[in-house]
């Protein structure tokens, strides 16, 4: 596709339950990035994977959060036993190569409440 | 003290005016700056990058980067109220592939 692509776009689940949320990167892209914005939050880093190399999971929060990345394309983030401070906008980000100089580009992003 | 610190507004300019946006950060091994544009619901948008000292023009966007004074800036020329929006100003340094964002600055443009 055009560009990086998101689902769902919106999801409403309960306290406790697990979710996934997908990321198609864009066409040629090698380096995925999750990010996720809370209400009246900046950006914050999750997880960085490039090519077949070890993902960066410096960002993640707590051991709830996972995410994988099959085939070097799309990823899956999953948070399980989800609570309410889960709720946010999550995003997705790709960029041609994983090097600090590359631009990155967003998807529509997920947004998230828990209930 | 943030990593990187933005205003955050509302600054208000009047259409066809420039609009001035600031950015300063604390880690001097930061190396590639960027400027996003986020309408309000929707995810963020690239609008420019800069990697060296000076300026670097994009039509009506100008980047300003110093990086003695560990300061960035993005000015909008001739702003239009379709400018009005949220500015994020993000970082990185080179042993590390992940954005720090600011919280960014809510631009206004009264027609």
């Amino acid at each position: 596709g055009a560009g990086v692509s998101q689902s769902p776009s919106n999801k409403v689940t309960e306290k406790g339950k697990d979710v996934e949320l997908r990321c198609d990167p864009i066409s040629g892209h090698t380096a995925l990035y999750w990010y996720r914005q809370s209400l009246g939050q900046g950006l914050e880093f999750l997880i960085y994977f490039q090519g077949n190399s070890a993902p960066d999971k410096s960002g993640l929060p707590s051991d709830r959060f996972s995410a994988e990345r099959t085939g070097g394309s799309v990823s899956t983030l999953t948070i399980q036993r989800t609570q309410q401070e889960d709720s946010a906008v999550y995003l997705c980000a790709s960029s041609l190569v994983g090097q600090s100089n590359q631009p990155q580009h967003f998807g529509d992003g997920t947004r998230l409440s828990i209930l | 003290q943030k990593e990187v610190e933005q205003n955050s507004g509302p600054l208000s300019v009047p259409e066809g005016a420039i609009a001035s946006l600031n950015c300063t950060y604390s880690d001097r091994g930061s190396q590639s700056f960027f400027w996003y544009r986020q309408y309000s619901g929707k995810s963020p948008e690239l609008i420019m990058f800069i990697y060296s000292n000076g300026d670097k023009e994009d039509g009506r966007f100008t980047a300003q980067l110093n990086k003695a004074s560990q300061y960035v800036s993005l000015l909008i020329r001739d702003s239009q109220p379709s400018d009005s929006a949220t500015y994020l100003c993000a970082v990185s340094r080179g042993g590390r592939r992940a954005l720090t964002f600011g919280s960014g600055t809510r631009l206004q443009v009264q027609p």
